[in-house]
């Protein structure tokens, strides 16, 4: 069984603060993705990180996959109030029938 | 293009009972999973349907069952609900060989059971 462990687990933080959240497994995924969801709605897509060692920028948002593609890490600079939510990583696995999901980051920017 | 849309939005049942949930993929896709996201916890993966067949199951008990119909739509059945069945429902759909396997979520039915 896959699992990910994602930390911190809550992290309330100032406008204007760093901060980087972790996605760590002892498995091998063939893709990991990232994604934010608000309150009473369904997880939105920021991000698919495919290679080893690969990076990639979303405004703000950096996503980094490890070099043996078992964990990731989100780092957000300059957090602000809009960042609020729960962000989830989710690996794909082999033969791409399911997406094994993070217990997911709650992160609160306080203005 | 048209999104992942799910109905109903909230619903309310008395354990026992059984429920139907449906979702429409977002245009173009043909592959639809379905997750159980509890409070406070990541979505876990039900199942998925591709060409209108099971296509892999997570650890759900048979009393989760589903269905995919030729335009792509699904239904997500649960009989005989158990308290722990309360949580949001959230269906996904991907289009299955463009390389990576990102997912589109839908807003989710939010399922209480008492």
């Amino acid at each position: 069984t896959q699992l990910l462990e994602q930390s911190p687990q809550f992290l309330s933080i100032q406008e204007g603060e760093n901060l980087t959240v972790y996605c760590n497994s002892s498995s091998v995924f063939s893709s990991l993705q990232w994604y934010r969801q608000e309150p009473g709605e369904g997880p939105v897509l920021l991000v698919t990180v495919v290679t080893g060692g690969e990076v990639k920028k979303l405004k703000r948002l950096t996503f980094q996959f490890g070099d043996a593609r078992k964990d990731s890490s989100l780092h957000i600079t300059a957090a602000q109030p809009g960042d609020t939510g729960l962000y989830l990583c989710a690996g794909e696995g082999t033969g791409r029938r399911a997406l094994t999901f993070g217990s997911g980051t709650r992160l609160q920017v306080q203005p | 293009e048209t999104g992942v849309t799910q109905s109903p939005t909230h619903l309310i049942k008395t354990r026992g009972q059984q429920v139907t949930l449906r979702c429409s993929s977002q245009s173009g896709h043909n592959t639809v999973s379905w997750y159980q996201q509890a409070l406070g916890q990541g979505p876990q993966f039900i199942f998925q349907y591709y060409r209108e067949e099971e296509n892999g199951r997570g650890n759900f008990p048979p009393r989760f069952s589903g269905l995919q119909f030729p335009n792509y739509s699904s239904e997500l059945n649960v009989n005989a609900l158990e308290l722990d069945d309360s949580a949001l429902y959230l269906c996904a759909s991907s289009l299955v060989g463009l390389g990576t396997y990102e997912q589109y979520f839908g807003p989710g039915t939010r399922l209480t059971v008492t």
